[in-house]
């Protein structure tokens, strides 16, 4: 196992709550992102980091947020949840560490996912 | 058009017959190619890694990169039960997971 746990690992709320899911790590990796898997689609990057405070979007950012305060912890909001927003969510960290200017092999490690329904 | 195709199956064959996954891309920029296999209700998990053309074997498994027909391909020897999964290609231009991009994932039943 490469350390990523995500919470919750289930989850069903309603149109226009605010949910927030996190992944933690112990691996001391730099990098670290969410995906959304989708049919039809497979999976796209919502938003990574690639340090503490230190985010970016990916190619599905609209309606998401992210934030980073510390190394081991990575959270995505859903502000205001939609039911296009129904998805298996994946956190994933990349095989580098935590030191500044550690080159990012670009091999993923993926935690077991967290399925949301937006009803 | 999608930057990366692969045919999402699903696709079921007999225990112990060889299996051919593809994928095929658009962007000639793409130098990095994995394989990534996925479990029902689990993450995806990295199965094989070639920089470039070429062939790459481990145990079963051959991965096999075309870059002049922008086709890359997995191949699973005397397939075994227990490599039912869903099998994702990736493929990225440089250097950083920011930029793979992923297949949708082909369906892999094996028929004991």
């Amino acid at each position: 196992d490469a350390g990523i746990t995500q919470s919750p690992r289930h989850k069903v709320t309603e149109t226009g709550t605010p949910v927030t899911l996190r992944c933690h790590q112990t691996e001391n990796h730099r990098y670290m992102y969410w995906y959304r898997q989708d049919p039809g689609h497979g999976l796209r990057l919502i938003h990574y980091s690639y340090g503490v405070k230190d985010t970016d979007k990916g190619e599905v950012s609209d309606g998401y947020s992210v934030s980073r305060s510390k190394t081991e912890d990575f959270l995505l909001t859903l502000e205001s949840a939609t039911s296009s927003q129904t998805s298996v969510y994946f956190c994933a960290i990349s095989a580098s560490t935590a030191v500044k200017g550690a080159s990012n092999t670009g091999e993923l490690f993926f935690g077991e996912g967290s399925r949301l329904t937006v009803l | 058009q999608k930057e990366v195709e692969q045919d999402p199956g699903p696709l079921s064959v007999p225990e112990g017959a060889i299996v051919s996954l593809n994928c095929t891309y658009s962007n000639s920029a793409f130098q990095y190619f994995m394989w990534y296999r996925q479990y029902s209700r689990k993450g995806p998990e990295l199965l094989m890694y070639t920089y470039s053309s070429g062939n790459k074997e481990d145990g079963r498994f051959t991965a096999q990169v075309d870059k002049s027909s922008k086709y890359i391909s997995l191949f699973i020897r005397d397939s075994q039960p227990s490599d039912s999964a869903t099998y994702l290609c990736a493929m990225r231009k440089g250097q950083g997971a920011q930029k793979l991009v992923f297949g949708q994932g082909t369906r892999l039943t094996i028929n004991p």
